[in-house]
C-alpha cells in the first residue's frame, strides 16, 4: 500500500513535444504529491506539488493533472526542451507519526532536436 | 545560501567493511532525512531527523543507523556492508520535520562496495 507506481521507465520526446509521465498509489491516506527533477551527477530537486484537493496544478510549461478517484496523476511538460533530458520522480507523502515521502522509480527523459 | 553538502562524494569499501556518510542541512533548516537510490527502486527513504531525534525509520536493517548533532549536521553509518548495499546515498534536509516540507537534496555519496 505504500507504493508508488511510475510509468514509462524512459521516454524518447522530441524538442516541442509533449512529456508525460504518470503515476498510481494505492494508499488514500497520501496527503501531497510532489514532482522532483534529477540531473546527472545532482541530487533531485523538486519541481512542482500538488495536494489532493486540486485537480491540476501548472507552473509555466509544467502541469501536473490529478485524478483522486482513480488514484493517479501525472506530470505533463510543454514544449520539452533539450534542457529537461533529465529523470523525473514522482513522490507521494504520508503525514501522521509515520511522514515520509514514498518514490516512484523514476522516468529518464530524453528530448531531441 | 549554501546548499546542502554530503561527503564524502566517492567512497570504495569492500563487503564486511563499516562506512559513515555526512551530511550538512542548509543553514536553519533542522529537519535532515537521508534516501537509498539504485537503478530500478529509485528513491528509498531510511530514516529522517529532526532536533537530534530519530523521526521516521524506513524499512532498512539495523545495520543501517544515523544520528544527528546539535548543528543540525547528520552521519549515516552502515556497519558490515553487504554488495547490495552499493548505492547513491542521498540525504535531504527541509525547515520542518515531515516529507511535505521541501526536501532539499544534495549530491549524494556514490558508495560501491566490492
Amino acid at each position: 500500500q505504500q507504493q508508488v507506481k511510475q510509468s514509462p521507465q524512459s521516454l524518447i520526446v522530441q524538442k516541442g513535444g509533449i512529456s508525460i509521465i504518470n503515476c498510481a498509489y494505492e494508499n488514500t491516506a497520501f496527503d501531497y504529491f510532489p514532482w522532483y527533477q534529477q540531473f546527472p551527477g545532482k541530487g533531485p530537486a523538486l519541481l512542482i506539488a500538488i495536494r489532493p484537493d486540486v485537480s491540476e496544478k501548472k507552473e509555466g510549461r509544467f502541469t501536473i493533472s490529478f485524478n483522486k478517484s482513480a488514484k493517479q496523476f501525472s506530470l505533463h511538460i510543454m514544449d520539452s526542451q533539450p534542457g529537461d533530458s533529465a529523470t523525473y520522480f514522482c513522490a507521494a507523502h504520508r503525514g501522521g507519526t509515520a511522514s515520509k515521502l514514498t518514490f516512484g522509480t523514476g522516468t529518464r527523459l530524453q528530448v531531441t532536436l | 545560501k549554501a546548499g546542502v553538502t554530503q561527503t564524502p562524494r566517492y567512497l570504495i569499501k569492500t563487503r564486511g567493511q563499516q562506512v559513515t556518510l555526512s551530511c550538512s542541512p542548509i543553514s536553519g533548516h533542522r529537519s535532515v532525512s537521508w534516501y537509498q537510490q539504485t537503478p530500478g527502486q529509485g528513491l528509498q527513504f531510511l530514516f529522517e531527523y529532526f532536533s537530534e531525534t530519530q523521526r521516521n525509520k524506513g524499512n532498512f536493517p539495523g545495520r543501517f543507523s544515523g544520528r544527528q548533532f546539535s548543528n543540525s549536521r547528520s552521519e549515516m553509518n552502515v556497519s558490515t556492508l553487504e554488495l547490495g548495499d552499493s548505492a547513491l546515498y542521498l540525504c535531504a534536509s527541509s525547515l520542518g520535520s515531515g516529507g511535505a516540507n521541501e526536501q532539499f537534496f544534495g549530491p549524494g555519496t556514490r558508495l560501491t562496495v566490492l
